[in-house]
């Protein structure tokens, strides 16, 4: 099955700076990879995803990339703000199949 | 819209008691997923269901768990009987596509 690593585990940033997160996928079957924000105490939301025919894609602050080949993909957020503090996750899946395979999480800390 | 909403959020109950734990998905989508979430094991698909029918189950970790979906309006995952190493956050997450949205999550604490 898909395996999903993702790195690091934590990161901590000043306000302003950027922030990489990384994630590395084993099923080069996989074509859909969705990033997740979680705060404390709550669910994780969605925030961005990109599709197997795009190599990058960006929402204001926040993009991510796509290398198929090497099949790796990261999420970028730039001019970090204290409130996009939270645990961040990756995930895989193969479209129409509907199982994702998550990251096992960053912990980012924007520091004022 | 209302997003996923989930019932109890917080459930303290005795080892060996039922749990069941409840989801309602948004409206309009057809696809269900029940996660678990711990610090030793993060984000786990238990299992999920499209068009009410249970179609990866691969997840749920015993015959102590099991799950159902009667309708496309509702869900339940149930745990009988319940132990301390089932306490966890569950997630219960609808889609109508690829993006899936998460309710809020039960917390069971199990003693």
């Amino acid at each position: 099955g898909e395996n999903v690593e993702q790195h690091p585990s934590t990161l901590s940033v000043q306000e302003g700076d950027s922030a990489v997160i990384k994630c590395t996928y084993s099923d080069s079957a996989s074509n859909y990879f969705p990033w997740y924000k979680q705060e404390l105490g709550k669910g994780p939301q969605l925030i961005i995803d990109i599709r197997s025919n795009v190599g990058e894609k960006k929402d204001q602050r926040i993009a991510v990339t796509l290398n198929k080949t090497a099949k790796h993909f990261s999420l970028h957020i730039t001019e970090t703000q204290p409130e996009d503090s939270a645990v961040y996750f990756c995930a895989a899946s193969i479209t129409s199949y509907g199982k994702l395979t998550f990251g096992q999480g960053t912990i980012l800390t924007v520091h004022p | 819209d209302a997003g996923v909403i989930q019932s109890p959020r917080h459930e303290v109950t005795e080892m060996g008691q039922e749990v069941t734990l409840r989801c309602k998905p948004i409206s309009g989508h057809n696809s269900l997923f029940w996660y678990r979430q711990t610090m030793m094991r993060g984000l786990e698909l238990l299992i999920y269901f499209n068009n009410n029918v249970p179609i990866d189950d691969s997840g749920m970790p015993e015959d102590r768990f099991s799950a159902k979906m009667p309708n496309a309006s509702f869900s339940t995952l149930k745990i009988q009987p319940s132990e301390p190493r089932d306490s966890a956050v569950y997630f219960c997450a609808s889609s109508r596509g690829d993006e899936q949205y998460f309710g809020p999550g039960t917390r069971l604490t199990v003693t």
